[in-house]
């Protein structure tokens, strides 16, 4: 079964403590796998895609990897302002639909 | 680039009341647009599946007839929340997917929290 398993579940950090958030997934046939950032009464934004092992992308303070099995969003000298959810989604390629799964999300917690 | 609009953000209304929901791509055509429901600290829980010009596609126990897709056009896609209930109370969320090879990204909209009364 498809699956996409985020972890921690709540992450907190004082600002400028550098960490990375986990995205494990079980997937067949990967076609992507993306990173969205989502603040309170708010819709995800999206920041990555990643699309084959190896991959790195950048944005800020924010770098996202990915492996065969999972991927990570490395989070170097936070600020408050970067405190919200971080969901992990994964687009199987298997099915005709590109079905995506989300993950439960980290909420990130930054504190000056 | 990849701007999702979604109307209204804020719904308070009546039990029995049926509530229009809609979700545009403003700088892109969308083949397929999805809806999903959140509940506080929880993830996005997928409602349905909506291609322009076909029916939606439900997910299992989510009811066709109570919440009603159409997905006119390339751009607009509505979702109708039909004689709403306090139970449907929730934050919805659209969000769209460009045409193309099928391994993009989804863009969202920032959500519409309805409280039915």
């Amino acid at each position: 079964e498809d699956q996409v398993t985020q972890s921690p579940e709540a992450l907190r950090l004082q600002e400028g403590e550098s960490s990375s958030l986990n995205c494990s997934y079980t997937v067949s046939g990967l076609r992507g796998l993306f990173w969205y950032r989502q603040d309170p009464g708010k819709g995800p934004e999206f920041l990555f895609t990643l699309y084959s092992a190896g991959e790195e992308k950048e944005k800020e303070r924010l770098k996202a990897t990915l492996t065969k099995k999972e991927s990570f969003l490395h989070i170097t000298a936070p600020k408050p302002e970067d405190s919200a959810t971080y969901l992990c989604a994964v687009q199987e390629g298997n099915t005709g639909g590109f079905k995506t799964i989300f993950g439960a999300g980290t909420r990130l917690f930054v504190k000056a | 680039g990849a701007v999702v609009s979604q109307h209204p953000s804020r719904v308070i209304c009546k039990s029995g009341t049926s509530v229009k929901i809609e979700c545009r791509s403003l700088d892109f055509q969308a083949t397929t647009m999805f809806w999903y429901r959140q509940f506080p600290k929880q993830s996005l829980m997928l409602m349905a599946t909506s291609n322009e010009g076909s029916k939606a596609t439900y997910e299992q126990g989510v009811e066709k007839d109570k919440f009603l897709i159409n997905h006119a056009s390339l751009t607009l896609s509505t979702l109708t929340v039909t004689s709403a209930h306090p139970e449907d109370s929730s934050f919805y969320i659209c969000s769209a997917r460009a045409a193309g090879t099928g391994n993009q990204p989804q863009h969202f909209g920032d959500g519409t929290r309805l409280s039915i009364l």
